[in-house]
């Protein structure tokens, strides 16, 4: 339960507000993701890190960035979000990605529940 | 393309009762399997992977889930179902040899186990 960590657990922002989302792993992976959960709808997967390269991108708006300084740790740098930005933000991470070892099972945290009024 | 579908957005069952959570998949060669299951307020746990071999996984909680590659198909089950398995319940894949590291989830099915 503690393998992968997130903080804040809630956050409630404005429009204009810069905010991070913090994510810390404690289970030796070398992979870490950012994925979006909103209700009704499949998790949708924003970013790939493997040893702190981002390998993936899938569309995401520019208002989200980034940041992985080192293998254990992975941010979330928010900056004006729109209401519909509201959701489950999912850290998560696996053992050996840039092995293209497939098969890893992703170890997720509890999540951030983010409300951007 | 690849795609999940869990067909049942709610599944109530009686406690001590068999229990089934659908999934079909679709990819255009060989899958892998995931069965996560998420409890209020706290983030996905693993429950089973299929890779490959035997066809009947077995995983974590007394969970078990079947491959069935004629029907894509890979259904969670359970002999006999507890309260505390009351929760939500993801299906996802990922398309074997083709180095994307997406991995693809369903929209997730409610189980409410009823005492």
């Amino acid at each position: 339960e503690t393998g992968v960590t997130q903080t804040p657990r809630h956050l409630v922002m404005g429009m204009t507000n810069k905010k991070s989302l913090k994510c810390e792993q404690h289970l030796g992976h070398n992979a870490m993701y950012w994925y979006k959960q909103s209700a009704k709808k499949p998790l949708e997967l924003m970013f790939v890190y493997s040893l702190e390269e981002r390998v993936e991108n899938n569309s995401v708006p520019s208002r989200f960035s980034p940041e992985c300084p080192n293998s254990s740790h992975l941010f979330l740098h928010l900056h004006t979000l729109q209401p519909e930005d509201s959701a489950l933000y999912l850290c998560a991470s696996s053992q050996d990605l840039s092995a293209g070892v497939l098969t890893d099972t992703q170890y997720f945290g509890p999540g951030t529940r983010l409300t951007v009024l | 393309a690849q795609s999940v579908a869990q067909p049942e957005d709610q599944v109530n069952v009686a406690e001590g009762n068999p229990l089934t959570v659908k999934c079909t998949y679709s990819v255009s060669g060989n899958p892998y399997l995931f069965w996560y299951v998420q409890y209020p307020n706290r983030g996905l746990q693993f429950l089973l992977k299929y890779i490959t071999g035997d066809n009947l996984v077995k995983g974590s909680y007394g969970f078990e889930a079947e491959f069935n590659k004629s029907q894509t198909s890979f259904h969670l089950k359970k002999p006999s179902a507890l309260v505390s398995d009351s929760a939500l319940y993801f299906c996802a894949v990922r398309e074997a040899g083709t180095g994307a590291n997406n991995l693809f989830f369903g929209t997730g099915t409610r189980l409410t186990v009823i005492p």
